[in-house]
């Protein structure tokens, strides 16, 4: 079936400006995770979702970085006031449940000029 | 904090070596350890994982051992080819019991020359 996907691929914005990033798991799957990739590093934990609800949110650096999962199913990262430092690759992934391994998505990969 | 340490950063291999990357991590509640290939530009994928209630797994060409009380876990990728050139990740769950929490080690770019 088909994997995670994520959308938009790339996104270029000025600083200041807000950003909405949006995955979709494989279906079935309850578990999401947001990550973020800066270049030549890993994956950083950002928010986990256990169906609707932010399970743990301890990697959100700051109350710019917001995520939701209304129904369970897609999640959008939110990031208002968006600043060179947030330029990366945001990664979401998912997983049957919190038990089992997580696959990932390809990424959005994140400007800020 | 915690932590998962990644070595080497570079591996160069001729084809048809073997290739080892080392990873020590510092969480001891930590019970599940799987290994992500990233090609550049694309996602992490999951080639190997092991648990904390075994010591080594094995697939094909490739095995990871662990050292629960060391906390040292290693890929192992045997008779390697040009196409496992990429860059590897080992990680690490946060605490114990959500396999997607994980924390990653910063990599190793992998080439094995024809």
């Amino acid at each position: 079936g088909a994997g995670v996907s994520q959308t938009p691929s790339n996104k270029v914005t000025e600083k200041g400006k807000y950003v909405e990033l949006r995955c979709d798991p494989i279906s079935g799957h309850t578990a999401l995770y947001w990550y973020r990739q800066s270049l030549g590093q890993g994956p950083e934990f950002l928010i986990y979702f256990q169906g609707t609800g932010a399970a743990d949110d301890s990697g959100l650096p700051n109350d710019r970085f917001f995520a939701v999962r209304p129904e369970g199913s897609v999640s959008t990262l939110k990031i208002q006031r968006t600043e060179r430092g947030d330029s990366a690759v945001y990664l979401c992934a998912s997983s049957l449940n919190k038990n089992t391994e997580a696959f990932f998505g390809q990424g959005t990969r994140l400007t800020v000029v | 904090g915690e932590n998962v340490e990644q070595h080497p950063s570079t591996l160069s291999v001729q084809e048809g070596d073997s290739a080892v990357i080392k990873c020590t991590y510092s969480d001891s509640a930590s019970n599940y350890f799987p290994w992500y290939k990233q090609e550049l530009g694309k996602r992490p994928q999951l080639i190997i994982d092991i648990r904390s209630n075994v010591g080594e797994k094995k697939d094909q060409r490739i095995a990871v051992t662990l050292n629960k009380t060391a906390k040292h876990f290693s890929l192992h990728i045997t008779e390697t080819q040009p196409e496992d050139s990429a860059v590897y990740f080992c990680a690490a769950t946060s605490g114990s019991g959500n396999t997607g929490k994980l924390i990653f080690g910063q990599g190793t770019t992998l080439q094995v020359k024809p």
